[in-house]
């Protein structure tokens, strides 16, 4: 099976930097996604990492360590608009079997 | 334009009655998934299919039914089995093998349905 650990809540100030980890378990690890979601919408992509390191994109960052089953997405300079939910999501090599984590919720203050 | 389509947007089931939510896709894609949301919560795996005529069951498949007759479609049934149905239900396809790891953006949602029960 596939086990994938986030945060249920965060909070941060408009400008601030939040970082949403993401920890998982799988056998055959294909690669880590992280999407935006807003309330009754579908998912929205924002990276996809399969090997180690940082990708950046604009505001986003995302961030993996293989070894340590690990991820990271860092939201800098916090506009009111991202606030919304951040789903971590695995792919799994043999048979891509595509699971979320429950997501994290980041409510950004004025 | 390619895209994936779920319909209908709304639905409502009555007591002891099956229901299809349709899913069709026009870009190609080998796998396809279902997922079901409850408020404030992540989406589940229902079931998935990565090729023509085969699929598995996902973490929470009692009570639906899936089929994957061809590439393009892959409808869900929510059976009378399935004690609490309401949820709003995701429908996602995706390349598999090498062409996922060329490009993140691989997984293409539809837009949702949102079934109740009355």
């Amino acid at each position: 099976g596939q086990n994938i650990d986030q945060p249920t809540e965060m909070t941060a100030t408009e400008g601030a930097i939040v970082q949403i980890n993401c920890t998982y378990q799988t056998s055959g690890f294909n690669g880590l996604f992280w999407y935006q979601q807003h309330a009754g919408e579908a998912p929205t992509f924002l990276s996809y990492n399969v090997l180690d390191g940082l990708e950046e994109k604009g505001r986003f960052s995302s961030f993996l360590s293989r070894s340590k089953g690990y991820s990271y997405l860092l939201l800098k300079e916090l506009q009111m608009k991202d606030s919304a939910s951040y789903l971590c999501a695995v792919v799994r090599s043999n048979d891509y079997k595509l699971s979320f984590g429950a997501g994290t919720t980041v409510t950004v203050r004025a | 334009d390619g895209g994936i389509t779920q319909s209908p947007k709304y639905l409502f089931r009555k007591e002891g009655q099956n229901v299809t939510l349709s899913c069709e896709q026009n870009l190609n894609h080998d796998a396809m998934y279902w997922y079901r949301q409850d408020p404030g919560q992540g989406l589940r795996l229902i079931y998935y299919s990565q090729i023509v005529n085969d699929f598995q069951k996902g973490d929470i498949a009692e009570g639906y039914s899936v089929s994957r007759e061809k590439k393009e479609s892959f409808p869900l049934t929510v059976t009378s089995a399935q004690k609490n149905p309401t949820a709003f239900y995701l429908c996602a396809s995706s390349m598999v093998g090498r062409a996922i790891k060329l490009s993140g953006n691989t997984i293409y949602f539809g837009e949702g349905s949102w079934l109740t029960v009355v």
